[in-house]
């Protein structure tokens, strides 16, 4: 089974840039995260879509960032613009479903460092 | 409100030696308890988790965890210490939230075994 697929690996951008990071979550699964992994710090949660709705983006900088899953698959991330604090790892990870017990499987992360 | 501490930034323990890392949670309800594993450049592998039932719980590559309501800890242990098992280690509760479940991670304990 393949496993969740994030791309690009690393990017560099000059802060007021623009970037967007897609994630590819494993076959099937209905709920799909955005993490941010900032150095040192465990994962914080920006959102959470059930199929293409948002469960959750309490945590989500509305001003500059934005996330659509609009067929309920893939997703995007969007940072603009990109600030300095906004250097981190960004983690797609996915679900089955909603419950408490359900188990989230994570793809390799989007390296971001912005100049 | 929801927390997990792990309260050590490193731990240090010799190749065959047993292991522990520690994590204690604050969530109202019952817990979900989770830990994952972060190799370099990689996401986030999950190893065990506790929902109900044994106290007990085994998990990935010969981990297992002991989930004290008492003492609101769910440490990570291991009877011998590989070297491959050096990475950084995440604790995390997932939580009834107002709208559903929502996860929070530690902020991760590095662990470094010497052969």
């Amino acid at each position: 089974e393949a496993g969740v697929a994030q791309s690009p690996r690393y990017k560099i951008i000059e802060k007021r840039q623009s970037v967007a990071f897609w994630c590819n979550p494993i076959s099937g699964h209905a709920t799909l995260y955005w993490y941010q992994q900032i150095l040192g710090q465990g994962p914080k949660l920006l959102i959470q879509f059930q199929n293409n709705g948002v469960v959750d983006d309490s945590q989500l900088p509305k001003d500059r960032f934005s996330a659509e899953r609009l067929k309920g698959v893939d997703s995007t991330l969007k940072i603009q613009p990109a600030k300095l604090e906004d250097s981190a790892v960004y983690l797609c990870a996915s679900s089955t479903g909603t419950g408490g017990q359900e188990t989230q499987y994570f793809g390799p992360g989007t390296r971001l460092l912005v100049l | 409100a929801q927390s997990v501490a792990q309260p050590e930034d490193q731990v240090n323990v010799a190749e065959g030696n047993p292991l522990t890392v520690k994590c204690t949670y604050s969530v109202s309800g019952n817990p979900y308890l989770f830990w994952y594993v972060q190799y370099p450049n990689r996401g986030l592998q999950f190893l065990l988790k506790y929902i109900t039932g044994d106290n007990l719980v085994k998990g990935s590559y010969g981990f297992e965890a002991e989930f004290n309501k008492s003492q609101t800890s769910f440490h990570l242990k291991k009877p011998s210490a590989l070297v491959s098992d050096s990475a950084l280690y995440f604790c995390a509760v997932r939580g009834r939230n107002t709208g559903g479940f929502k996860t929070i991670f530690g902020a991760g304990t590095r662990l470094f075994v010497k052969a």
